[in-house]
């Protein structure tokens, strides 16, 4: 079964709204946590990086006011994207990994979110 | 900075038959992990299989295997007896093999290529 759980799969909403995202990991804690967005047919595109408990490190280009990511406790992360407009609308993507000093163990993808700004 | 390159946007191949996916990187360092993932339709990210540098035997799966060659910074996917739910978007990835700073754990994706699979 699913390891980690992406929270709504599917939104629709109208220009200038905020839309909360939530990535849950099930049966582990996750230390860290990633958000990444794709286009279609297109690679994924890290945004940021989370760590439970500390500020989230987003890649360059990234607005860290736009894209707002909280990783409150070990289980959930969520991503928040403010004021949204139609150029937002995308498939986004969590993804959660162990704690530890195995990089050996992949990461755990949520099954994404459609976001459609009208 | 790690860079992934992969130079098939699509590929086909005909059910049961063989095909090579291919992916070459670039990076400074001599341990890290390679991976392939596939994303069917639904959009699913499924690791397919994972290769550690620092093991010389190449990786396999079931039908999936990899032709790993560290010094051309090559890692290619073969994929045998094709079958219709291969079909999807494949993707090469590297992740590094030490904890550095905030990029411990970060995949860095090839561009992907979308596999077809014909009856």
């Amino acid at each position: 079964g699913a390891v980690v759980s992406q929270h709504p799969s599917r939104v629709i909403c109208k220009s200038g709204t905020s839309v909360k995202i939530e990535c849950r990991s099930l049966d582990f804690q996750a230390t860290t946590m990633f958000w990444y967005r794709q286009f279609p047919k297109q690679s994924l595109m890290l945004m940021a990086t989370s760590n439970e408990g500390s500020k989230a490190t987003y890649e360059q280009g990234v607005e860290k006011d736009k894209f707002l990511i909280n990783h409150a406790s070990l289980t959930l992360s969520t991503l928040t994207v403010t004021s949204a407009h139609p150029e937002d609308s995308s498939f986004y993507i969590c993804s959660a990994e162990f704690g530890g000093f195995d990089s050996n163990q992949p990461q755990h993808f949520g099954d994404g979110t459609r976001l459609s700004i009208l | 900075a790690q860079t992934v390159t992969q130079s098939q946007p699509e590929m086909s191949v005909q059910e049961a038959e063989t095909v090579t996916l291919s992916c070459t990187y670039d990076t400074s360092e001599s341990d890290y992990y390679l991976f392939w993932y596939k994303q069917p339709p639904s959009r699913q990210m499924i690791l397919v299989i994972r290769q550690e540098a620092y093991k010389q035997q190449n990786a396999t799966e079931n039908r999936f295997s990899v032709n790993f060659q560290k010094a051309a910074k090559s890692f290619s996917l073969k994929i045998s007896d094709s079958q219709l739910g291969d079909a999807a978007m494949y993707f090469c990835a590297y992740r590094r093999a030490n904890a550095g700073g905030t990029s411990y754990g970060k995949l860095t994706f090839g561009q992907g290529t979308i596999l077809t699979v014909h009856p």
